[in-house]
């Protein structure tokens, strides 16, 4: 099973809302993935969470904030969001890290949008 | 710098055409893995192969088939038979040696494969 959940499929936001997107994973990975994709451009890294702890964050804003409860499950909470946030957020998770060894895999995504 | 290049922003063939979508990466480490993912409509990358450096043997699994040659730093990616399901955005990536877990996508080449 190279399964990677991802809730809800499709989020609508205010400015001024509080919104978290779950990500969540059952093979066993200890790496698990934050990416923004916006539209007809390549995924860009957002966060990476190595055995439950923050490995990389690649300086995105604080209005994003990742969380790691477990081994199999990923957080993003959301606050403050401006239009520009409006993207495709995926979630990935690969056994482990290391350079590229371990292939990642991704769940199908949510779709957001700031208004 | 680490680069990937997609020249083929669209491509759009007939099904049961061969298809060819092209990669070239840039790199100086003789160590590095290369990768393509499938982004169909819904969203989710789905990861297709994985290729070390010391590895040039070409792969073919069903209809796909991958070309790796280092002389040219390509990674090239065959469709046989195309089918209308292969319609997606593929991506070439390369692990960045530098970073651990990032991968340095290509741009994409759009792939449309009419009935």
């Amino acid at each position: 099973d190279t399964e990677v959940t991802q809730t809800p499929k499709h989020l609508v936001m205010g400015m001024t809302n509080k919104k978290s997107l779950k990500c969540e994973q059952h093979m066993g990975h200890r790496a698990m993935y934050w990416y923004k994709q916006k539209a007809k451009k390549p995924p860009e890294l957002m966060f990476v969470y190595s055995y439950e702890k923050l490995s990389i964050n690649e300086s995105v804003p604080s209005r994003f904030s990742p969380e790691c409860p477990n081994s199999s499950l990923l957080n993003l909470h959301l606050h403050a969001l401006q239009p520009e946030d409006s993207a495709l957020y995926l979630c990935a998770s690969s056994q482990d890290r290391g350079q590229g060894y371990y292939e990642q895999y991704f769940g199908p995504g949510t779709r957001l949008t700031v208004t | 710098a680490q680069k990937v290049t997609q020249a083929q922003t669209e491509i759009s063939v007939v099904e049961k055409e061969d298809v060819t979508l092209d990669c070239v990466y840039e790199t100086r480490d003789t160590t590095y893995y290369l990768f393509w993912y499938k982004q169909p409509p819904s969203g989710e990358l789905v990861f297709l192969i994985r290729r070390n450096s010391f590895d040039e043997q070409n792969e073919i699994s069903g209809r796909y088939s991958w070309n790796f040659q280092k002389s040219t730093s390509s990674f090239n990616f065959t469709i046989t038979a195309s089918q209308v399901v292969d319609s997606a955005v593929y991506f070439c990536a390369l692990s960045d040696t530098n970073r651990d877990d990032k991968i340095i996508f290509g741009k994409g080449t759009r792939l449309h494969i009419l009935p």
